[in-house]
């Protein structure tokens, strides 16, 4: 595709609700990276995935946060449990290979009620 | 750990100026910078990336910079306008591949 995708652009949910967020990369490229901001500062780094498998998990908050990327490419990061802390901006960042230039889709905006 | 702080943390310019955009970080061990702009509710927009081995790059009217025995990189924006108007994001890259930011400058360029 010509850009990173994210789906969906908005998503409200009530405490307590799991939900999945879907990032689709751009075509090609091997490394994608999930990221989260909060109003006001700057995107927090939060999993890395080279190709299917998690090469850095580092910044999941809790294990209430997973990601998948079964086939390479389309990603999936699952929230279960929601809190109204989930509450941000959740971004999705592809590069053509580990340590490229990272290019970011528009984010899914997660509300908690 | 690394940490990234941007100064100022908001700027306003009349249009036209030149102006510089300062990033500074705290461990040089890095593998490159890049520069990113934001509009309100959007995604991030590359700018630049500056691999540790280059000392600056350009593209049309911005030129950034990185001196990483410092710890510092700039991003020099040349006759600004009001399109110009974002938050301006450096960000660090490590060898975990993972982007560590700053908070950001918010500028605003003034007609």
């Amino acid at each position: 595709g010509a850009g990173v995708s994210q789906t969906p652009s908005n998503k409200v949910t009530e405490k307590g609700k799991y939900v999945e967020l879907r990032c689709d990369p751009i075509s090609g490229h091997t490394a994608l990276y999930w990221y989260r901001q909060s109003l006001g500062q700057g995107p927090e780094f939060l999993i890395y995935f080279q190709g299917t498998g998690a090469a850095d998990d580092s910044g999941l908050p809790n294990d209430r946060f997973f990601a998948v990327r079964p086939e390479g490419s389309v990603s999936t990061l699952k929230i279960q449990r929601t809190e109204r802390g989930d509450s941000a901006v959740y971004l999705c960042a592809s590069s053509l290979y580990s340590g490229a230039e990272q290019f970011f889709g528009p984010g899914t905006r997660l509300t908690v009620l | 750990k690394q940490e990234v702080t941007q100064i100022p943390a908001a700027l306003s310019v009349p249009e036209g100026e030149n102006l510089v955009l300062n990033c500074s970080f705290t461990d040089s061990a890095i593998y490159n910078l890049q520069w990113f702009r934001q509009d309100p509710g959007k995604g991030l927009t590359s700018l630049l990336l500056i691999q540790s081995s280059q000392r600056e790059q350009t593209s049309g009217r911005l030129n950034a910079s990185l001196d990483k025995s410092s710890g510092r990189s700039t991003l020099y924006i040349a006759a600004s306008q009001p399109g110009d108007s974002a938050t301006y994001l450096c960000a660090v890259g490590g060898g975990a591949q993972k982007l560590v930011f700053g908070q950001g400058t918010r500028l605003t360029i003034n007609p």
